[in-house]
């Protein structure tokens, strides 16, 4: 079963509007992270939230977290052309290791365009 | 300084040939991740490894898919006979011990087997 799951599956904007994405999980996290991923590539971390926090802040990035509903949701405030990417959202389960072993959802394909 | 780096970018093998996947981890970093993606889909988790703890391969699909780690540093992912669906995107990513849990991935290796 997937652990994160964004929707929408796919967002088309046009530039400057603000684009909204949300991750559902279903196990108690430690925190939860959202990637960046350009062309199939490499991801890129973009923000963590850990599992006390309800709201973080970077730059154009809004995200928020909802424990009770085990739900988060990415904000990207005056979408530029370059914000076109596919966004993942991971989540940290609560576990007793040492390492962050992260589990993605399916992701969101955005388009911006001009 | 210098990320995550991966080798060889692109790989092409016949079906039935053994492949070799390379991890170079940030520096310092005591976790190291390997993950696959499928075309249009999301992360699939194969394996972690974290400081000199048994890795974690609970998501290796299948015996044909094997990975170590030496030194503690450049990990090889191993995938003998492959098969077509074996084709992917196949992801490296290190991150420092808990509480930090960022991941910071490598450019990816991009598997075909014909």
């Amino acid at each position: 079963s997937q652990q994160g799951e964004e929707d929408p599956q796919a967002l088309s904007i046009q530039e400057g509007e603000n684009a909204t994405m949300n991750c559902s999980y279903k196990t108690s996290i430690n925190n939860l992270q959202w990637y960046r991923q350009n062309s199939g590539r490499g991801l890129v971390h973009l923000i963590l939230i850990r599992s006390n926090e309800r709201e973080k802040h970077s730059g154009r990035l809004r995200v928020t977290l909802d424990t009770s509903k085990k739900s988060s949701s990415l904000l990207i405030t005056a979408s530029r052309a370059a914000d076109t990417a596919s966004y993942f959202c991971a989540t940290d389960s609560l576990n007793t290791g040492t390492a962050s072993k992260l589990t993605f959802g399916t992701g969101t394909r955005l388009q911006v365009t001009l | 300084g210098a990320g995550v780096s991966q080798s060889p970018s692109n790989k092409v093998t016949e079906k039935g040939k053994d492949v070799e996947l390379r991890c170079d981890p940030i520096s310092g970093h005591t976790a190291l991740y390997w993950y696959r993606q499928s075309l249009g889909q999301g992360l699939e988790f194969l394996i972690y490894f974290q400081g000199n703890s048994a890795p974690d391969k609970s998501g290796l699909p299948s015996d044909r898919f094997s990975a170590e780690r030496t030194g503690g540093s450049v990990s090889t992912l191993t995938i003998q006979r492959t098969q077509q669906e074996d084709s992917a995107v196949y992801l490296c990513a290190s991150s420092l011990s808990r509480p930090e849990g960022t991941q910071y991935f490598g450019p990816g290796t991009r598997l075909l087997v014909l």
